[in-house]
């Protein structure tokens, strides 16, 4: 069955400090993932997709098909990144997206 | 920049009524979805929508829920009969013919059935 984990619910970090959201995929054909992220009372907006290989506000992701992982990394965290986290898996045909539960990020000054 | 839009952002219903949740997708894109997120819990798929015609559903979305595209701008989720546990935030979503497989998402609409 396709699925999306995000182990953590709640990440705090403090201002400055790396941060890394873990977003593991069970997938058998060939994923597409996603990250979006949801700033306090805004629609989800898309942050990353592992096609494009960018860096979008100094947030990576890499695609790692051997631990069937796609975590979203940053070297150094800034307040304003404080938002929900979701990583989403895509599938072929209807291209619906499975959605991990999310991972709320709370940077600290 | 153009956006998919919801209306209402909220909506509140008693047991047993209609709903009918709105949005009008972004004008050039011809696949369409609903998601909804229900309180504390992830974001599910619901439906997609292609050509005029459902192109999967969920086992959520049964005989109580229905899509349409009543005049080329407007995609609508319709509850028939709505249940409590329908209570949920109902996220419309659309992205463009082609390979990006990007899915734009509307704000919202929270639904609270009382």
């Amino acid at each position: 069955a396709q699925r999306v984990t995000q182990p953590e619910k709640l990440l705090s970090v403090f201002k400055g400090a790396p941060v890394e959201l873990k977003c593991n995929y069970s997938y058998s054909g060939s994923p597409e993932l996603f990250w979006y992220v949801q700033y306090s009372r805004q629609r989800l907006q898309l942050l990353l997709r592992h096609i494009s290989r960018e860096s979008i506000k100094g947030f990576t992701a890499d695609l790692n098909k051997g631990e069937t992982s796609f975590h979203l990394k940053k070297p150094f965290a800034q307040e304003e990144d404080s938002a929900m986290y979701y990583c989403a898996l895509t599938t072929s045909g209807t291209y619906k997206y499975i959605f991990g539960t999310g991972t709320r990020l709370k940077v600290l000054a | 920049e153009p956006e998919v839009t919801q209306t209402p952002s909220h909506q509140v219903t008693q047991m047993g009524q209609e709903v009918i949740l709105r949005c009008v997708p972004i004008s050039n894109h011809l696949y369409f979805y609903w998601y909804r997120q229900i309180l504390g819990q992830k974001v599910e798929f619901l439906v997609s929508f292609y050509n005029n015609e459902i192109s999967e559903k969920s086992e959520i979305f049964d005989d109580q829920f229905s899509v349409e595209r009543p005049d080329g701008s407007n995609f609508t989720l319709k509850i028939r009969s709505t249940k409590l546990e329908d209570s949920a935030m109902y996220f419309c979503a659309s992205r463009e013919q082609g390979l990006k497989n990007i899915q734009y998402f509307g704000a919202g609409t929270r639904l609270s059935v009382l």
